[in-house]
């Protein structure tokens, strides 16, 4: 079945700097990939959507300065936190999908814990 | 625009037993619907999904859902648990018209709990 691959599992970082992860789907192609903040008990809040070669879309009231989305291949997206702060401590995760992808479901990665002191 | 609702934040339920998680969904146009599990710290694992056709749907590890489109609901069963069971447990919607790039809509989760 498909698969996505993300990483780090878990990073610790100092407030102030920034910090990337990365999202890989492993045996198909994503066209499409969202990312995801999640935080303690809490459902999942849809950050961006990005398009393999286009810029990301970001929902209300995240701020795409602050989170970069790169969605430079079709196997390979990257989500960039830049001058994290404390606040923006919180699982990540990402999810790729393939042209049709309802069909699958969706794939998702495995999240990342972000932890800025 | 869609929304999801998980009528049950926690279920606690003994092992062997049956039981149901609710999922209520509002839309103003037909969706696809999927229910997912996360086990802690971890990614999200689809349990089933509906798409069309038959209204009841079976998934991994013992999982059901059955689709009513006229109560918009579309609840998940399991007629005997296992401890294994213990996670968290997601209902997301999905336009079916491919509107939004297909972005998910979830619920808030379901944390079902097994006691021995």
């Amino acid at each position: 079945g498909a698969v996505v691959s993300q990483h780090p599992s878990r990073v610790i970082c100092k407030s102030g700097t920034s910090v990337k992860i990365e999202c890989r789907s492993l045996d198909f192609q994503a066209t499409t990939m969202f990312w995801y903040r999640q935080f303690p008990k809490q459902s999942l809040m849809l950050m961006a959507t990005s398009n393999e070669g286009s810029k990301a879309t970001y929902e209300q009231g995240v701020e795409k300065d602050k989170f970069l989305i790169n969605h430079a291949s079709l196997t390979l997206s990257t989500l960039t936190v830049t001058s994290a702060h404390p606040e923006d401590s919180s699982f990540y995760i990402c999810s790729a999908t393939g042209t049709g992808g309802y069909l699958y479901g969706y794939t998702f990665g495995s999240g990342t814990r972000l932890t800025v002191v | 625009a869609q929304s999801v609702t998980q009528l049950d934040s926690q279920v606690p339920v003994f092992e062997e037993a049956p039981v149901e998680l609710r999922c209520n969904y509002s839309s103003s146009v037909s969706v696809y619907l999927f229910w997912y599990v996360q086990y802690p710290n971890q990614g999200l694992q689809l349990l089933l999904k509906y798409l069309s056709g038959s209204t009841l749907v079976k998934g991994i590890n013992g999982f059901e859902a059955e689709f009513n489109k006229s109560q918009t609901s579309f609840h998940l069963r399991k007629p005997s648990v296992h401890i294994s069971d213990t996670a968290e447990y997601f209902c997301a919607v999905t336009p079916n018209s491919g509107g939004s790039n297909y972005k998910l809509t979830f619920g808030k989760g379901t944390l079902l709990t097994v006691n021995p």
